[in-house]
């Protein structure tokens, strides 16, 4: 089974609005992963999470992991058409041996 | 930067063939590994290898063989390719397991007919 969800599977957004990605774990994560594939591209490493309730930004976009570190959210302000794309979460489980890649969120932007 | 090469873009094979996917890094990384992606699935593991000639299972290993004879060399085989191995295949590499981007390659999308 799935072991890292994702929600929403795809969003649309006018540009300029705000877009918001989650991700939901039921075991414990020791650490977490967010990565952008562009359209035909491949899955670029953009940041990584390790500390319960850490919040990292790299310019309109926001990363934050749970209290629990069971959950991740992605948020990004204002969106361009340069943001399109599918944002996958990857959580590597306490005990684990691997990351856990989530199924993804498709991002629209209509300009 | 770290650069990770799949030989082939796209590949048409028939079913039953042996089919070999390669895939090298330029960056002394230790780790390296083999994920297929499926619409609506999201990247699903299928082996890793943390050394030189040694290897680990990952989710989805049935039909699948890999080999690391180099550090910087990783293939997958799929030993009798089937309809359902129809996908796009990723190979990464990294410094370590955890705790470091993992570095992706632009892919094979492998056709089995």
């Amino acid at each position: 089974g799935q072991q890292v969800m994702q929600i929403p599977q795809y969003q649309h957004v006018q540009e300029g609005e705000d877009f918001t990605t989650y991700c939901n774990s039921s075991t414990t994560l020791s650490n977490i992963q967010w990565y952008k594939q562009r359209p035909g591209g491949h899955p670029v490493f953009l940041i990584q999470l390790v500390k319960s309730g850490e919040v990292k930004k790299q310019k309109r976009l926001t990363f934050q992991f749970g209290e629990a570190k069971k959950n991740s959210s992605l948020h990004i302000t204002a969106t361009q058409t340069t943001d399109v794309g599918t944002y996958f979460c990857a959580g590597f489980l306490v005990g684990g041996n691997q990351f856990y890649f989530g199924t993804g969120t498709s991002l629209t932007v209509i300009p | 930067d770290v650069k990770v090469t799949q030989s082939s873009r796209y590949l048409v094979k028939r079913t039953g063939e042996k089919v070999f996917l390669e895939c090298v890094q330029d960056m002394d990384h230790e780790n390296m590994f083999w994920y297929r992606q499926d619409p609506g699935l999201g990247l699903r593991l299928i082996y890793f290898s943390y050394d030189v000639k040694m290897k680990e299972k990952g989710d989805i290993p049935e039909g699948y063989s890999v080999s690391r004879e180099k550090k910087e060399r990783f293939s997958l085989i799929l030993e009798s390719a089937s309809t359902s191995q129809t996908s796009m295949y990723l190979c990464a590499s990294s410094l370590f397991i955890q705790g470091y981007g993992y570095t992706f390659g632009s892919g094979t999308r492998l056709t089995v007919v």
